[in-house]
């Protein structure tokens, strides 16, 4: 596709339930991010994906989060147990290659999750 | 612990006139750096970007300066347009690391 593509653009769901959050990269981006924007927050890192290589968990805040990438393009956020303090809007980003080389990553237009 | 920090949560500034948004950052190894633009209900665009090797990248309104020495960059509009009134994420990474650490945010008002 032309940019990347996230779905659902808008969730709300009971608090204890499962959401699924699905990201379609730019064809040929190696590289897929998942980011998080609390209200009144920064961008918060939540994974990375890069080719095959093992993922980079290291920013999602608890075991309930998780989130897989196959066949190197599709990615899917798992949140399991939503709490109210997971409402965000969870953003899915994509780039060629590693930032250090200089390229852009490119934001879908977000997710909004909202746990009531 | 806020690697990246926009100090000022907003600004406003007439048209025409030059917008100055700033950033800090307290990672030395942090090696390049890029400025996003964010209208609501829109995830953030791609704006600028500079390397540590420079201290000045220039695109059409919009320049972006580096003092490496004081961790600091900013990004200078000029002239302002209405159509700018967005809200602004400074991010930084260095070559060793996987992901980008984002500032807060400044939200921008240009008035007409």
């Amino acid at each position: 596709g032309a940019g990347v593509s996230q779905s659902p653009s808008n969730k709300v769901t009971e608090k204890g339930k499962d959401v699924e959050l699905r990201c379609d990269p730019i064809s040929g981006h190696t590289a897929l991010y998942w980011y998080r924007q609390s209200l009144g927050q920064g961008l918060e890192f939540l994974i990375y994906f890069q080719g095959n290589s093992a993922p980079d968990k290291s920013g999602l805040p608890s075991d309930r989060f998780s989130a897989e990438r196959t066949g190197g393009s599709v990615s899917t956020l798992t949140i399991q147990r939503t709490q109210q303090e997971d409402s965000a809007v969870y953003l899915c980003a994509s780039s060629l290659a590693r930032l250090s080389s200089g390229n852009t990553i490119y934001f879908g237009e977000g997710s909004w999750l909202t746990v009531v | 612990d806020q690697q990246v920090k926009q100090n000022s949560p907003s600004l406003s500034v007439q048209e025409g006139r030059i917008s100055i948004l700033n950033c800090d950052y307290t990672n030395s190894m942090f090696d390049y750096f890029l400025w996003y633009k964010k209208y609501p209900a829109e995830g953030p665009t791609f704006l600028i970007s500079i390397s540590s090797i420079k201290d000045k990248n220039e695109d059409g309104r919009f320049t972006v300066f580096l003092n490496k020495s004081a961790k600091h960059l900013s990004l200078h509009i000029v002239p302002s347009q209405p159509g700018d009134s967005a809200v602004y994420f400074c991010a930084a990474t260095s070559n060793t690391g996987n992901q980008f650490y984002f500032g807060t945010g400044t939200s921008l008002t240009v008035i007409p």
